[in-house]
């Protein structure tokens, strides 16, 4: 089967760093996703790691263990608009399709 | 600006009832797919087509069924709600020729009273 554990939430404050765990067991990996959702809005696309390693973009950051089954979403110089849910997924069946974790909601006071 | 739609934005219809939420798309993507995000549960895959006539059933797909009329449509449907289907639910697209990136619509929020 596939299991995607993350913490459920996290707080932080304006310009600090954060990294968000994300652990997962699946068959026939294929890529992880991180995506990030504003309160009633739809997610949206942050970051896909198909090898080990951590890849950059921007202030944001996102590593990959596959030997570990983990990856984790570094937030830097945090910003209120950070404030959201970000989710971690990986493919369904090793297709297309994606099996989300519940989730981490992310609070940035000033 | 190539798009990702849903309509109805919200519903509140009453058990027993048949309901269908349409998404469309102007993306041209092949492939399309239906959630729902529950409080704590997260997004959890209810069915899933890569093109025309090619149907998939997902985590939870027991209660929904779905149809895709062509690539630019593809329908969820509750033959018979019940109030443990309120949610929102989400459409949304990909093309992996191009990335692996899947695009949401703004999301239905359905009540079943």
């Amino acid at each position: 089967g596939q299991n995607i554990d993350q913490p459920t939430e996290m707080t932080a404050t304006e310009g600090a760093i954060v990294q968000i765990n994300c652990t997962y067991q699946t068959s026939g990996f294929n890529g992880l996703f991180w995506y990030q959702q504003h309160a009633g809005e739809a997610p949206t696309f942050l970051s896909y790691n198909v090898l080990d390693g951590l890849e950059e973009k921007g202030r944001f950051s996102s590593f990959l263990s596959r030997s570990k089954g983990y990856s984790y979403l570094l937030l830097k110089e945090l910003q209120m608009k950070d404030s959201a849910s970000y989710l971690c997924a990986v493919p369904y069946q090793a297709g297309t399709a994606l099996i989300f974790g519940k989730g981490t909601t992310l609070s940035v006071s000033s | 600006d190539a798009d990702v739609t849903q309509t109805p934005r919200n519903r509140i219809t009453k058990t027993g009832k048949r309901i269908m939420l349409e998404c469309s798309q102007t993306k041209g993507h092949d492939r399309m797919y239906w959630y729902r995000q529950d409080p704590g549960l997260g997004l959890r895959l209810i069915y899933y087509s890569f093109d025309v006539k090619d149907i998939n059933k997902g985590e939870i797909s027991d209660g929904y069924s779905v149809s895709r009329q062509a690539q630019a449509k593809f329908s969820l449907s509750l033959e018979s709600a019940i109030p443990n289907q309120t949610a929102l639910y989400f459409c949304a697209t990909s093309d992996p020729r191009a990335s692996n990136e899947q695009f949401f619509g703004p999301g239905t929020r359905l009540t079943v009273l």
